[in-house]
């Protein structure tokens, strides 16, 4: 069975610094994906950025990025530029090429400093 | 396009009682799948359905189940409520059948007392 674990309950940031969130998966599957969901206070699960694992390139949208290790099934979200926009839920999820079952990891609590 | 809608947005019932909620998904998206969020078990895959179908169940008790229509919206119904099944209810809308593209909701939030 697929699994999904983010070790950091909770980060915080100053705004304008650059975090680093952890997040490791297992799977046996060769075709899936990667996400990273935001979740603010509002509850409103809103989509950070996306990963083909067949692609090696890694995703990048705006000041979020994300470091792909497929090898070693790490996948890590980088946001530059902290706003205190950005406090939030932080949700690593995977998902099967077959199916649209998300899989969660129990979340990263980010803060930021003014 | 108007975003994924669910009502109601907040619910409270009594142990014992059942609860139907709803989702509308975006327009022509076929996929719809259901999420519980709790702070102790985190968030977990309660069913998805495409095109009238279940294709995928996740590992909750029968008292949960659900059903999608023809214009793809669905219902979830979780009989005899227990005070555990307090929870946010997430459902999350998809154009196709692979996880790449989904869209959630703003939830439905049940207490049960």
């Amino acid at each position: 069975a697929q699994t999904v674990t983010q070790s950091q309950p909770e980060m915080s940031v100053q705004e304008a610094e650059t975090v680093t969130l952890s997040c490791t998966y297992d799977t046996s599957e060769s075709d899936y994906y990667l996400f990273w969901y935001k979740q603010p206070p509002s509850r409103q699960m809103i989509l950070v950025i996306r990963q083909e694992a067949y692609k090696q390139q890694n995703a990048t949208e705006n000041r979020f990025s994300v470091n792909f290790q497929k090898a070693a099934k790490s996948f890590s979200l980088k946001i530059s530029d902290s706003q205190l926009g950005d406090a939030a839920m932080y949700f690593c999820a995977y998902g099967g090429g077959a199916t649209n079952k998300l899989i969660f990891g129990t979340g990263t609590l980010l803060a930021v400093q003014p | 396009k108007a975003g994924v809608t669910q009502t109601p947005r907040y619910l409270i019932k009594t142990r014992g009682q059942q609860v139907t909620l709803s989702c509308s998904p975006i327009s022509g998206h076929r996929s719809v799948s259901w999420y519980q969020q709790t702070p102790g078990q985190g968030l977990q895959f309660l069913f998805e359905y495409f095109s009238e179908t279940q294709r995928n169940k996740g590992n909750f008790p029968g008292r949960f189940s659900g059903r999608q229509f023809s214009n793809s919206r669905s219902e979830m119904n979780v009989s005899t409520l227990e005070l555990g099944d307090s929870a946010l209810y997430l459902c999350a809308s998809s154009p196709g059948t692979a996880a790449y593209e989904q869209y959630f909701g703003p939830g439905t939030r049940l207490t049960v007392t």
